[in-house]
């Protein structure tokens, strides 16, 4: 067990410009979480998978963002056309299926926009 | 409706003296309930879990809390902090439904004074 990994740690960027995140979950987990965690508040849900399908996504998910999961595996959020307010700590989880199952998390990118 | 309450947004204790920190929740359903760690810069860290196996759950670094049904609460104890306690702490319900839908508190930072 590698634990949950994300990539890249920090990313500096300039309003407008699109940004891609990688996570690489536990491999015998099948469920996959995104959320975005602004200062000094718990994170809130952007969206996840159950292997490679999309099951569910939050409202603050706007068209801006698309996440994928090709084959199940590692996962990708992109933010296009990044506005100021995107700038949080984005973590990415997974798990087991089950409501019993508890979240591993990585260590999450921080985006800053300039 | 599930919803997840941390009653105080900063606790602060002496190093060796005991830590409690509060939590109410909602749940429609039986719920999952779990407490976990943020260090800063890191992602969240499992303490951790109840699942209805039993009311008093004992987690890592000494750690443990009490589920209580007729009072809708899931307080989080450890009988003496250790500097290395310092961080952010949050509780977290999921439905037991199979189901993806986890709500995290807002946190509480946790300060220890040596």
């Amino acid at each position: 067990d590698t634990g949950v990994s994300q990539n890249p740690r920090h990313k500096i960027t300039k309003r407008g410009q699109n940004v891609t995140f990688r996570c690489d979950p536990i491999s015998e987990h099948n469920r996959l979480y995104w959320y975005r965690q602004t200062l000094g508040q718990g994170p809130e849900f952007l969206t996840y998978f159950q292997n490679e399908a999309q099951l569910e996504k939050s409202r603050l998910l706007s068209d801006r963002f698309s996440a994928e999961r090709p084959k199940g595996s590692f996962s990708t959020l992109e933010i296009q056309r990044t506005e100021q307010g995107d700038s949080a700590m984005y973590l990415c989880a997974s798990s087991f299926q089950g409501g019993d199952q508890p979240q591993h998390f990585g260590d999450g990118t921080r985006l800053s926009i300039l | 409706a599930q919803s997840v309450t941390q009653l105080d947004s900063h606790v602060s204790v002496s190093e060796g003296t005991p830590v409690l920190l509060r939590c109410n929740y909602s749940s429609s359903y039986s719920p999952s309930l779990f407490w976990y760690v943020q260090h800063p810069n890191k992602g969240l860290q499992l303490l951790l879990k109840y699942t209805s196996a039993a009311t008093l759950v004992k987690g890592i670094n000494g750690f443990e809390a009490e589920f209580k049904k007729s009072e809708t609460s899931f307080h989080l104890t450890k009988p003496s902090a250790h500097m290395s306690d310092a961080a952010e702490y949050f509780c977290v319900v999921t439905p037991d439904t199979g189901g993806f839908k986890t709500i995290f508190g807002a946190g509480t930072r946790l300060f220890v004074k040596a």
